[in-house]
């Protein structure tokens, strides 16, 4: 069954520095999300990218972000300058159309020092 | 905001019990979906429901839908162990291709063998 890989599984990372989470979604779907979850909240939507182009993004994403599909496979979520507070579990998904059945994956957790 | 919110926050019960969760929102919305997630774990979905759908079935899962009360209940049969974890509601507008999709904060189930 085709499913939505992500990496790391877990990243480590100092205040200040920049990170990429990847994901792969899964190959025919259009639409791909990011979403957060710190520990022991809600899951918070992200962004949302279509046909190479961001469709949706919420407040929290704000300039510090970036998504991009540098090919036909992957899906990044940069992240510039990393805060303590988005110390957080990063959830890529994606779906076949809008509003549609999301499938995630299995997230990446961020930790930052 | 669209934001469902879950009742029971926790849940706990039996194995053969059933589970009730239900999801209330603020806004209007074209589908509500509901998802599981086991902890530390990406999100499963488990139901699509549209806003002109009343009620529908997935194995020992029933999802009902009631705009006009901007509510919906997800009804788990005969529970298992393996059904512990957190349920989601997540509402959201489609409108061409763009879908925010809220979710809310989750119940916790626990089934006791």
């Amino acid at each position: 069954e085709p499913e939505v890989t992500q990496t790391p599984s877990h990243q480590v990372t100092q205040m200040g520095q920049e990170v990429i989470l990847r994901c792969v979604p899964i190959s025919n779907h259009l639409y791909f999300y990011w979403y957060r979850q710190i520990l022991g909240q809600k899951v918070e939507f992200l962004v949302s990218f279509y046909n190479n182009e961001i469709s949706e993004k919420s407040e929290i994403f704000d300039d510090q972000f970036s998504v991009e599909r540098p090919d036909g496979s992957n899906f990044t979520l940069k992240i510039r300058s990393t805060k303590l507070e988005d110390s957080a579990m990063y959830f890529c998904a994606s779906s076949e159309d809008a509003g549609g059945e999301q499938y995630f994956g299995p997230g990446t957790r961020l930790t930052v020092t | 905001s669209q934001q469902g919110e879950e009742d029971p926050q926790a849940l706990s019960i039996q194995e053969g019990e059933n589970a009730t969760m239900n999801c209330s929102y603020k806004t209007s919305i074209n589908n509500l979906q509901w998802y599981r997630q086991n902890s530390g774990r990406g999100l499963v979905h488990l139901i699509l429901i549209r806003s002109n759908e009343r009620e529908k079935h997935s194995g020992r899962l029933r999802v009902t839908l009631d705009t006009s009360k901007k509510s919906s209940s997800l009804l788990i049969t005969a529970s298992r162990a393996a059904d512990t974890a957190s349920y989601f509601c997540a509402t959201g507008w489609t409108s061409g291709g763009s879908y925010i999709p809220t979710f809310g904060r989750g119940t916790s189930l626990i089934v006791h063998p």
